[in-house]
């Protein structure tokens, strides 16, 4: 079975800050691929950014990188220059076995 | 870039009734579909997986006989919620494998509401 773990329920930057949510997970899989999405309050969920597990290099997508610990398992999205409209709910998932499995979740929340 | 429209956005139904839900992947053909139900404040929990032409795949937990999936074709999948309970007013959202390399793309979510 596949688990992700989100251990910040909540998380708080000020504008222009760095902030970094945390992801682990666990997968008996080689191949797979790690996203983090966010859920703005309409609800659609956004693609952030994506990781394929057999790569060393971490992904970047503009203001928003990771940090990938293959061995470790874990999975950090950093978000620098935050921005009020990066405030969401923010969700790590892992699609080992075709399927996306998501962890609890991370409200963001940005303070002017 | 990869569009899943879902249909209704909200819905209000009586208890009882029976709620269907669409969803189309409109410029890709989704071999996979899944459903996704989301209650307030909580994460994503999947419900089912299905491929076209083939019976949907429940998870653990989930009555097969009252969420009735059906994906008859590669670019639209449904949802029926049978004889609706309050206890299944939540928010369902559907995704679709296709669009691009290992995407997965969402539809913008439906929020039930069983009175």
């Amino acid at each position: 079975a596949q688990t992700v773990t989100q251990s910040q329920p909540e998380m708080s930057v000020q504008e222009a800050e760095t902030v970094t949510l945390s992801c682990t997970y666990d997968t008996s899989e080689s191949d797979y691929y790690l996203f983090w999405y966010k859920q703005p309050p309409s609800r659609q969920m956004i693609l952030v950014i994506r990781q394929e597990a057999y790569k060393q290099q971490n992904a970047t997508e503009n203001r928003f990188s990771v940090n990938f610990q293959k061995a470790a398992k874990s999975f950090s999205l950093k978000i620098s220059d935050s921005q009020l409209g990066d405030a969401a709910m923010y969700f790590c998932s892992n699609n080992a076995g075709n399927m996306l499995t998501f962890g609890g979740g991370t409200r963001l929340m940005v303070k002017p | 870039g990869a569009v899943v429209s879902q249909h209704p956005s909200r819905v209000i139904c009586k208890s009882g009734t029976s709620v269907k839900i669409e969803c189309r992947s409109l410029d890709f053909q989704a071999t996979t579909m899944f459903w996704y139900r989301q209650f307030p404040k909580q994460s994503l929990m999947l419900m089912a997986t299905s491929n076209e032409g083939s019976k949907a795949t429940y998870e653990q937990g989930v009555e097969k006989d009252k969420f009735l999936i059906n994906h008859a074709s590669l670019t639209l999948s449904t949802l029926t919620v049978t004889s609706a309970h309050p206890e299944d007013s939540s928010f369902y959202i559907c995704s679709a494998r296709g669009g691009g390399s290992y995407g997965y793309t969402f539809g913008s979510g439906t929020r039930l509401t069983v009175v």
